[in-house]
């Protein structure tokens, strides 16, 4: 089955450029997106790459894709306390349906 | 664009009671919409894909009896939840699928919180 993971928490510094992580089962996966959620929200897409790129860069979100690996990585550069927030990544499966397997979620903290 | 708006954003009701959540898509057609719930401190987890004018497709261990979903228009889809138990209590999230270019997105609702006693 399909089975999407992340890592619980990481803690930057204000500023700095801080990278959450993202591993994923499916190789027919064809859209691999990263999720904002702030607290008691509902999502905010961020990003998107399709599979056959490897990498994807949108002013502060840089998204890189290690298809081999099934690794996906999202960058935030410049971190700022509106950062914090529950990153997900989620795969596409299922073809024209879409259907959306998402990660277990980061939680972002930035320090001022 | 691309704003998709749910109603009510929190509910409380008593054991043994239905509750209804919209999920509307305020700027566009969706022909296709998504019902999720979230636990807390936990992912999103796909309950069931919603089409207009046909039935939901479920996803396994998703009661279609229990979690009742009718899309009659390619602007709305309501989630009910029959006979609700405080088990069924959770953060019930619709997205909306948008043709972008040649790829798919989605964009979510702000969430209903129910909570059942």
């Amino acid at each position: 089955g399909e089975d999407v993971e992340q890592s619980l928490f990481l803690s930057v510094r204000e500023g700095d450029s801080s990278v959450i992580n993202c591993t994923y089962t499916d190789s027919s996966s064809t859209y691999l997106y990263w999720y904002k959620q702030e607290p008691g929200a509902g999502l905010q897409l961020l990003t998107y790459i399709f599979s056959n790129m490897d990498m994807k860069q949108d002013q502060r979100l840089t998204v890189l894709l290690n298809k081999k690996d099934k690794h996906l990585s999202l960058r935030i550069a410049d971190t700022q306390t509106g950062d914090s927030a529950i990153y997900f990544c989620a795969e596409s499966i299922g073809g024209a349906t879409n259907k959306l397997i998402f990660g277990t979620g980061t939680l972002l903290a930035v320090q001022p | 664009g691309a704003v998709v708006s749910q109603h009510p954003s929190r509910v409380i009701c008593k054991s043994g009671t239905s509750v209804k959540i919209e999920c509307r898509s305020l700027d566009f057609q969706a022909t296709t919409m998504f019902w999720y719930r979230q636990f807390p401190k936990q992912s999103l987890m796909l309950m069931a894909t919603s089409n207009e004018g046909s039935k939901a497709t479920y996803e396994q261990g998703v009661e279609k009896d229990k979690f009742l979903i009718n899309h009659a228009s390619l602007t709305l889809s309501t989630l009910t939840v029959t006979s609700a138990h405080p088990e069924d209590s959770s953060f019930y999230i619709c997205s909306a699928r948008v043709l972008a270019g040649s790829s798919y997105e989605q964009y979510f609702g702000p969430g209903t919180r129910l909570t059942v006693t």
